[in-house]
């Protein structure tokens, strides 16, 4: 299976901020299959960024992806109240779908 | 704007059968793949696997033995089976729809979540 590894654990940072959230594939992958997902507290993932760099419909423009191979990065620029959550990458490229195992970004 | 609505029983005793319920509304449920990701608490999502309107299956190997998805086309719904649950299959349990574009794949809509808790 693709390990999926996500760093920092967690990010304290204070609204305004900006955030670089990494996560790093035990081998290479298709860009196209790289997604990014926040998740606030009691609540389903939601889809922010897909195919590595696209934002999903409805998704501020702070917030971007970028990165192919093994190394992608979500960032996201000028951290509003609501943005502070917990952030996972996802893989689609080679069966199982795999997830990361999150980066918490907190109100410092 | 497509709506997920899941449903099953939240509380199990080791040994017994999981079994939850999707029901799509607002969208196509044909021409897309259909999956379960379950969360357990404190962790990151997995995969558990996914369905097609047509019912052909797959589903992560870790849990192949004692997992299965169905469809159901005339109601718009799909469902999961794990047999023999233990403790390690606490988790919340959503059901999510796969988005398959030109260019890439991605779960774009997601269930509400059900908590299911394994304990004697």
């Amino acid at each position: 299976d693709i390990v999926l590894t996500q760093s920092p654990g967690t990010l304290s940072l204070s609204p305004g901020g900006r955030a670089t959230l990494s996560c790093r594939a035990s081998q290479t992958i298709t860009s196209n299959y790289l997604a990014w997902y926040q998740q606030k507290p009691g609540r389903a993932p939601r889809l922010l960024v897909y195919g590595a760099s696209r934002r999903a419909t409805g998704v501020p423009d702070r917030f971007s992806g970028s990165g192919s191979g093994t190394d992608f990065t979500l960032t996201i620029t000028r951290l509003e109240p609501e943005d502070f959550a917990v952030y996972y990458c996802q893989q689609y490229d080679i069966s199982p779908q795999t997830f990361g195992q999150g980066t918490k970004v907190e109100i410092k | 704007q497509v709506q997920l609505q899941q449903w099953g029983a939240g509380l199990l005793k080791p040994s017994e059968t999981l079994s939850l319920t999707c029901g799509v509304s607002g969208g196509s449920f044909s021409g897309y793949y259909w999956s379960w990701i379950r969360q357990p608490p404190g962790q990151g999502p997995e995969w558990i696997g996914e369905i097609n309107h047509s019912g052909i299956a797959t589903y992560n190997s870790s849990l192949k033995s004692r997992v299965s998805i169905s469809v159901d086309r005339t109601q718009d719904q799909f469902s999961l089976r794990l047999t023999s649950v233990t403790a390690a299959d606490t988790a919340v349990y959503y059901c999510a729809r796969v988005a398959t574009t030109s260019c890439c794949s991605y779960f774009d809509s997601w269930g509400q979540g059900t908590l299911v808790t394994v304990s004697s």
